[in-house]
């Protein structure tokens, strides 16, 4: 079993959609959690950073844990045809390297 | 605040050759990280360096190496480059406050012809 999984997709949605993306963990020591953004031909931008269980909201973004159930995800509302781009999740447990999943390719349609 | 910067962008290289890959953190972060990037195995770890020091490194051969300079700036090199080298190279610095988050540079581009 993977560390880290993540749909890869790609996902195709339009315009103002509720997006969800989602990653499972096998791990249950982690106990840091990040979601990147990585356009074509750029690197990683961090979105979100959280250590929590529950919700963490920034503008669109929500990034929520279940540590119960080693699930992350990401929800973007009114997504933009700008949102279109991979999403990496990261997870770090303390004094370790960071794990990253293989990304989910986000298509938003106009 | 400037960001991560990398230099070059672009490279193209052939079988044997050798390349340094350069990295400028974000003022004031110690840490330095580099990633291979490729479609198929996605991110992949290369090694940490913090202060000068190599503090961890991934599972690549010796052909990879890096250093860091006193002002934190940090080089990768690759010797006896192979085909699948090429990728996307992508260095990633991060504050010493503990367990923060790595903030990427934009990566250089290496072809291996």
């Amino acid at each position: 079993q993977k560390e880290v999984e993540q749909d890869p997709g790609p996902l195709s949605v339009p315009e103002g959609a509720i997006v969800s993306l989602n990653c499972t963990y096998s791990n249950s020591a982690f106990q840091y959690f990040m979601w990147y953004r990585q356009y074509s031909r750029k690197g990683p931008e961090l979105l979100m950073y959280t250590y929590s269980s529950g919700n963490k909201e920034d503008g669109r973004f929500t990034a929520q844990v279940d540590k119960s159930s080693k699930y992350i995800s990401l929800f973007i509302r009114d997504s933009q045809p700008s949102d279109s781009a991979t999403y990496l999740c990261a997870l770090l447990l303390y004094g370790q390297n960071f794990v990253f999943g293989p990304g989910t390719r986000l298509s938003v349609l106009p | 605040k400037a960001g991560v910067t990398q230099t070059p962008r672009y490279l193209i290289k052939t079988r044997g050759q050798q390349v340094t890959l350069s990295c400028s953190p974000i003022s004031g972060h110690r840490s330095v990280s580099w990633y291979q990037q490729t479609p198929g195995q996605g991110l992949q770890f290369l090694f940490e360096y913090f202060s000068e020091t190599q503090r961890n490194k991934g599972n690549f051969p010796g052909r990879f190496s890096g250093r860091q300079f006193s002002n934190s700036r940090s080089e990768m090199n690759v010797s006896t480059l192979e085909l699948g080298d090429s990728a996307l190279y992508l260095c990633a610095s991060r504050s010493t406050e503990v367990n923060s988050p790595l903030h990427f540079g934009n990566g250089t581009r290496l072809t291996v012809t």
